[in-house]
């Protein structure tokens, strides 16, 4: 079966400490996305690829690296500058960037002490 | 600031009757609108999407009314089922189809009771 695959589920970290939540995708797609959402909260875009080894930063970018060096793979490092970085984070995927809905992860539940 | 509103955090309807979760957006450049469902412990599903050429989508118990006028989408659903109970998800964006830069509303959290 197609989809996007996050892990894990849930993640603990100490402040200070960088984190890399995973997101892979076996659908042949070419853009994709992390969303972040606090309770709540609407979805916020923190970054987004188009195709591989291309990225551009979203609404709330900072803090937060990526990278593309595989098309099935967009892996989001939450990094110890990220001021409020306990969250649930979504991962998303689409075949382009148009005219196709957004295919969503299960999420990862990352909590920071 | 928000651009995107759903002023109703939960709303309860009865099984079979129509259940109608609410859309503002205050950009009016936004000219493509989406509705996603959530269930708990998933990731959001896409469920319906309207630009701003049309003022009526529907697909099977699901209709999307946009009132450009009015800066303001609906979501109607009829009849309602058990299984319709989420947290819904109204999106926008001003690239029509482009899903790099939606906009996504608080959502609204839809019980269906039987």
């Amino acid at each position: 079966d197609g989809g996007i695959t996050q892990s894990p589920k849930y993640l603990f970290r100490k402040e200070g400490q960088n984190v890399t939540l995973s997101c892979e995708q076996n659908l042949n797609h070419d853009a994709m996305y992390w969303y972040r959402q606090d309770p709540g909260q609407g979805l916020r875009l923190i970054y987004y690829s188009q195709i591989v080894n291309d990225f551009q930063k979203g609404d709330i970018a900072e803090g937060y690296s990526v990278s593309r060096e595989k098309k099935e793979s967009f892996p989001l490092t939450v990094t110890s500058a990220q001021k409020n970085p306990t969250a649930f984070y979504l991962c998303a995927s689409t075949m382009d960037s148009y005219n196709s809905p957004l295919h969503f992860g299960n999420g990862t539940r990352l909590t920071v002490t | 600031d928000q651009q995107v509103k759903q002023n109703s955090p939960s709303l309860s309807v009865q099984e079979g009757r129509i259940s109608i979760l609410n859309c503002d957006y205050t950009n009016s450049m936004f000219d493509y609108f989406l509705w996603y469902k959530k269930y708990p412990a998933e990731g959001p599903t896409f469920l319906i999407s309207i630009s701003s050429i049309k003022d009526k989508n529907e697909d099977g118990r699901f209709t999307v009314f946009l009132n450009k006028s009015a800066k303001h989408l609906s979501l109607h659903i009829v009849p309602s089922q058990p299984g319709d109970s989420a947290v819904y998800f109204c999106a926008a964006s001003d690239v029509v189809g482009s899903q790099g830069n939606l906009i996504f509303g608080k959502g609204t959290k839809l019980s269906v009771k039987p």
